[in-house]
């Protein structure tokens, strides 16, 4: 049973660009919610999607945004690219929205902004 | 605005000792504090739970305490094993908020 899958693995774009990251949650799991990790600190919530909706979003700017298909699986997109930006993005899934022990994180795509 | 803090960036250990992780927190509206367990390349998994109503979980080698007056919760690691050698994330939510907050992480290593 594969678990949360995330692409690409890694990233290098340029400031000003746009970037798309994609997530399949895991088997089961109808909950997406994207953290960013930068290096040298703990995960960052950006958003949660739940039925195709976001359904709760942390202290990030409207360059970051999502979209959850009807196959459960997500998409993170962020706009005009900082530097600050580079950092691991993960994609947690989960079976509904208030289960945080059900949380199961992918791998994470590392996005580098030159 | 950093609401739950590891102060300790790494740890090391001798293998069959006791490993002890500590977090600080400082938001009361907590209800649920989580440990990660974090290998290289890989995301992080989910290792032990403790709800507030609580002040100790066990789980095999796993023990996680939480004394609320103190806003201060441990995981102790007894033995630790060589394979426990990761980084720890300790995550803490409130009821209803999905928006869980993570501290920085502390990077145990278990010396054979």
């Amino acid at each position: 049973d594969a678990g949360v899958t995330q692409s690409p693995t890694h990233l290098i774009k340029t400031r000003g660009q746009q970037v798309t990251l994609r997530c399949s949650p895991k088997s089961g799991h109808d909950t997406v919610s994207w953290y960013q990790q930068a290096l040298g600190q703990g995960p960052q919530f950006i958003f949660q999607y739940y039925e195709e909706e976001e359904r709760q979003r942390g202290n990030f700017p409207d360059r970051f945004s999502g979209h959850q298909f009807p196959n459960y699986s997500s998409e993170l997109n962020v706009n005009a690219l900082w530097l600050g930006d580079s950092a691991l993005y993960l994609c947690a899934s989960s079976p509904g929205t208030d289960n945080p022990y059900g949380y199961t994180f992918g791998s994470g795509t590392r996005l580098t902004v030159v | 605005d950093q609401q739950v803090k590891q102060n300790s960036p790494s740890l090391s250990v001798q293998e069959g000792r006791i490993s002890i992780l500590n977090c600080d927190y400082t938001n009361s509206m907590f209800d649920y504090f989580l440990w990660y367990k974090k290998y290289p390349a890989e995301g992080p998994t989910f290792l032990i739970s403790i709800s507030s109503i609580k002040d100790k979980n066990e789980d095999g080698r796993f023990t996680v305490f939480l004394n609320k007056s103190a806003k201060h919760l441990s995981l102790h690691i007894v033995p630790s094993q060589p394979g426990d050698s990761a980084v720890y994330f300790c995550a803490a939510s409130a009821y209803n908020n999905n928006d869980m907050r993570f501290g920085a992480g502390t990077r145990l290593t278990v010396k054979p």
